[in-house]
């Protein structure tokens, strides 16, 4: 069964780094997403996007986020600076269609900020 | 301000019994997901509702659309069962506004 694969699946940074979080979608899905998890906390929406371009993203999603899909399989996070807030579990989930569509979650790459 | 909400917020249940877990939403949501996130932390999509009723296995999902309300039921419950389960929606687009989740212990 085809599934989401995240790398790293763990990554430990320092504050101010930039770091990159990477992503496979399923191949012939058309939509991507970024979610995070706090520790504790709620699941919350980063970012969605389609055909090449961000198509929604959350207040969090500030200029420090950037997203990707360089290559036609990647889809990847960028963080420029990192904070300490910013540790979580960040989910990257694909679907072949949005809203009503079944999205299929990645396996999360934790992030620790030190 | 769209929000989901869930009740209970934690459950715990002996093996073998029946548990439902509650999910309320405001407007704005146009489809109802139910994601189960293990232990480990990795999250499965359970279900997609609209309307009506869906049944996986054990699983049972129904939503109410006028009421803005769903329910997900777990029949004959095993320790296998245990995780978070989260009711999760999209809100007029693609963001995505998740429920606090619901954490489920099963005991043998």
């Amino acid at each position: 069964e085809p599934e989401v694969t995240q790398t790293p699946s763990h990554q430990v940074t320092q504050m101010g780094q930039e770091v990159i979080l990477r992503c496979v979608p399923i191949s012939n899905h058309l939509y991507f997403y970024w979610y995070r998890q706090i520790l504790g906390q709620k699941v919350e929406f980063l970012v969605s996007f389609y055909n090449n371009e961000i198509s929604e993203k959350s207040e969090i999603f500030d200029d420090q986020f950037s997203v990707e899909r360089p290559d036609g399989s990647n889809f990847t996070l960028k963080i420029r600076s990192t904070k300490l807030e910013d540790s979580a579990m960040y989910f990257c989930a694909s679907s072949a269609g949005w809203g009503r569509d079944t999205q299929y979650f990645g396996p999360g790459t934790r992030l620790t900020v030190l | 301000k769209n929000e989901v909400e869930q009740s209970p917020q934690n459950l715990t249940a002996q093996e073998g019994e029946f548990i439902t877990i509650n999910c309320s939403y405001s407007v704005g949501i146009s489809a109802l997901h139910w994601l189960q996130q293990h232990p480990g932390g990795g999250i499965v999509s359970l279900f997609m509702l609209s309307s009506g009723k869906k049944k996986h296995g054990r699983l049972i999902a129904t939503i109410n659309i006028q009421e803005k309300h769903s329910s997900l039921h777990i029949t004959a419950s095993h320790p296998r069962d245990s995780a978070v389960y989260i009711c999760a929606g999209p809100n007029y687009g693609q963001n995505f506004v998740f429920g606090p989740g619901t954490r489920l212990s099963v005991l043998p």
